[in-house]
């Protein structure tokens, strides 16, 4: 295992409401994700991190934010939920080059925004 | 145009068969690239890198060609639990920039 969890793992929310998704590591990695996956659109990437409040913007990250106030945590938050919203999360963490960059995932977490 | 492109199957193979996909980026400065399993509902878990001089691992075969920009997948001998999406990812990084794209992802069905 690659020490990750995510929380909570399923949520349902009312649109209009804030919604934060919480990723949690004990690795120490400096590289943390956050992507959505939905049909037809693979995963994509809304934020990402490479470092302790050093967080960059990815491809679908308007009505996002972030935030990294520690190395083990890196939050995501719905400022006001929308039903466009409606995704499974899921959280990244990237290892070192001796692991070859590789990218390892959590669980992910299922919101529904109705 | 995506930055990695897969067919998306599904690819429908009886247990036994071989089986093959290839995948597509555009960004000419990826160093890395990987393919990732994903079972219905579950995270995605890395399979195997992909090394330039190819990689084998098993019944799996991995192949990247840079002139072409594509690396390629081979199961042999297909098994039921090989049923799953496989996906395609590349990454490139530079400076603080560590990204991974990923392809949407090619489904597998081995029938029995």
């Amino acid at each position: 295992d690659a020490g990750i969890t995510q929380s909570p793992r399923h949520k349902v929310t009312e649109t209009g409401t804030p919604v934060t998704l919480r990723c949690h590591q004990t690795e120490n990695h400096r590289y943390m994700y956050w992507y959505r996956q939905d049909p037809g659109h693979g995963l994509r990437l809304i934020h990402y991190s490479y470092g302790v409040k050093d967080t960059d913007k990815g491809e679908v990250s308007d009505g996002y934010s972030v935030s990294r106030s520690k190395t083990e945590d890196f939050l995501l938050t719905l400022e006001s939920a929308t039903s466009s919203q409606t995704s499974v999360y899921f959280c990244a963490i990237m290892g070192d080059r001796s692991n070859g960059n590789t990218i390892y995932f959590g669980e992910g977490s299922w919101l529904t925004v109705v | 145009r995506k930055e990695v492109e897969q067919d998306p199957g599904p690819f429908n193979v009886p247990e036994g068969a071989t089986v093959a996909f290839n995948c597509t980026y555009s960004n000419s400065a990826s160093q890395s690239f990987f393919w990732y399993r994903q079972d219905c509902r579950k995270e995605p878990k890395l399979l195997m890198s992909v090394y330039s001089s190819g990689n084998e691992d098993g019944r799996f075969t991995a192949q990247l060609n840079r002139a072409s920009q594509y690396i390629s997948l081979l199961i042999r001998d297909s098994k039921l639990s090989d049923s799953a999406t496989y996906l395609c990812v590349v990454n490139y990084y530079g400076g603080a920039t560590n990204k991974l794209i990923f392809g949407t992802g090619t489904l597998l069905a081995v029938q029995p």
